[in-house]
């Protein structure tokens, strides 16, 4: 069991790029969540897979954002044509029940 | 759907002073309840969860829980703090499948000397 891991771990980017973040889960996690975390803020819910299927997805959400879990194992987040506002830190969970572990999280930086 | 307030955004309290940080839930149905903790420059982690059962849960590092049903709270103790217990504490809740979890504010919890 090596943990959570999230790559990269920050990324600067200029407003109007696409970015991908990267998650692998604990390998027999069948349950992974996207999270935005801003200073001050707690986790904000953004989405939620079961294996490869997609079952929940913030109303908040932005069409920009879209995250894909081929195959359940690891997962992707793409944010297209970035804005400032999508500056925080991005967070990764896995479970196979209700206790997440959280990955080191990925800080996006929109300059 | 679920939300969780967090009255408190920062508690400074005495090394070996008993803390509690205070969390309200809403729902219309039955929830499962957590507390996590986040220390400078690291991830979230567990410290306990309520899913069924005793109303007093146990986690680690000798914090403790409460769940008040009636009160829809679920705050945090721990009898006598450490320097090392200073840091971000999130409650959070869900519901039995598990598909979303809403996360409250945090609050701070800064241990003096």
């Amino acid at each position: 069991d090596t943990g959570v891991s999230q790559d990269p771990r920050h990324k600067i980017t200029k407003r109007g790029q696409n970015v991908t973040f990267r998650c692998d889960p604990i390998s027999e996690h069948n349950r992974l969540y996207w999270y935005r975390q801003t200073l001050g803020q707690g986790p904000e819910f953004l989405t939620y897979f079961q294996n490869e299927a997609q079952l929940e997805k913030s109303r908040l959400l932005s069409d920009r954002f879209s995250a894909e879990r081929p195959k359940g194992s690891f997962s992707t987040l793409e944010i297209q044509r970035t804005e400032q506002g999508d500056s925080a830190m991005y967070l990764c969970a896995s479970t196979t029940t209700y206790e997440q572990y959280f990955g080191p999280g990925t800080r996006l930086t929109v300059t | 759907a679920q939300s969780v307030t967090q009255l408190d955004s920062q508690v400074p309290v005495f090394e070996e002073a008993p803390v509690e940080l205070r969390c309200n839930y809403s729902s219309s149905v039955s929830v499962y309840l957590f507390w996590y903790v986040q220390y400078p420059n690291q991830g979230l982690q567990l410290l306990l969860k309520y899913l069924s059962g005793s109303t007093l849960v146990k986690g680690i590092n000798g914090f403790e829980a409460e769940f008040n049903k009636s009160q829809t709270s679920f705050h945090l103790r721990k009898p006598s703090v450490h320097i090392s217990d200073t840091a971000e504490y999130f409650c959070a809740v869900t519901v039995n499948t598990g598909n979303q979890f809403y996360f409250g504010t945090g609050t701070s919890l800064t241990v003096i000397p």
